[in-house]
């Protein structure tokens, strides 16, 4: 099984400031298959990043997947109010599929 | 716009078996994976298993012994079947469509309960 890690636990930052999130893999996500979505309370999940890189349908610019192997980053260039919240990263590239522990992303 | 809605009982006595459906709405459920995910109170996410629409299924090896996943393409359903619950299994339960893996249309999640 894939453990993946996501660093840091809390992120805290002003609207407008940019925001940058880690996540690690124990051994290499075949095919780059990691994925990126935003938790916030009462609301459906939403996926942001399929592919490490592809924004996935109606997600704006200011979101962007990178990284490859084991190290993946998603960077948001700058914080808009519905952007606070939690960020997980899954890889389903193996069976099982794995998710990060989360990134939560507060307004400091 | 897909649409997915999970329904079931909020509270389950230990040691019963939890049953949850979801139905699709907005689109085609065929040529599509679909998953169950679940997030237990102050935790993280886990992901239960999946079912094509013809019926293949892959589940968590650390839930496969209790999990059965099913769809019903008359009815846009599947659903999940957890038997033997404990404490443990309480958690929020969503349902995705996957695409292929990562989940691009989630449920809102309905939150069950084990408790007697």
């Amino acid at each position: 099984e894939i453990v993946l890690t996501q660093s840091p636990g809390t992120l805290s930052l002003s609207p407008g400031e940019g925001a940058t999130l880690s996540c690690r893999a124990s051994q290499s996500v075949t095919s780059n298959y990691l994925a990126w979505y935003k938790l916030k309370p009462g609301q459906a999940p939403r996926l942001l990043i399929y592919g490490a890189s592809n924004r996935a349908t109606g997600i704006p610019d200011r979101f962007s997947g990178s990284g490859s192997g084991t190290d993946f980053t998603l960077t948001i260039s700058r914080l808009e109010p519905e952007d606070f919240a939690v960020y997980y990263c899954q890889q389903y590239g193996s069976s099982p599929f794995t998710f990060g522990p989360g990134t939560k992303v507060d307004i400091k | 716009q897909v649409q997915l809605q999970e329904s079931g009982p909020g509270l389950v006595k230990p040691s019963e078996t939890l049953s949850l459906t979801c139905t699709v709405s907005g689109g085609s459920i065929s040529s599509y994976y679909w998953s169950w995910i679940r997030q237990p109170p102050g935790k993280g996410l886990e992901w239960i298993g999946y079912i094509y629409y013809s019926g293949i299924t892959k589940y968590n090896p650390s839930l496969k012994s209790r999990v059965t996943i099913s769809v019903d393409t008359s009815k846009k359903q599947f659903s999940l079947k957890l038997s033997s619950v404990t404490a443990a299994d309480t958690a929020v339960y969503y349902c995705t469509r996957c695409s292929p893996g990562s989940s691009d249309y989630w449920g809102q999640g309905t939150l069950v309960t084990v408790s007697s």
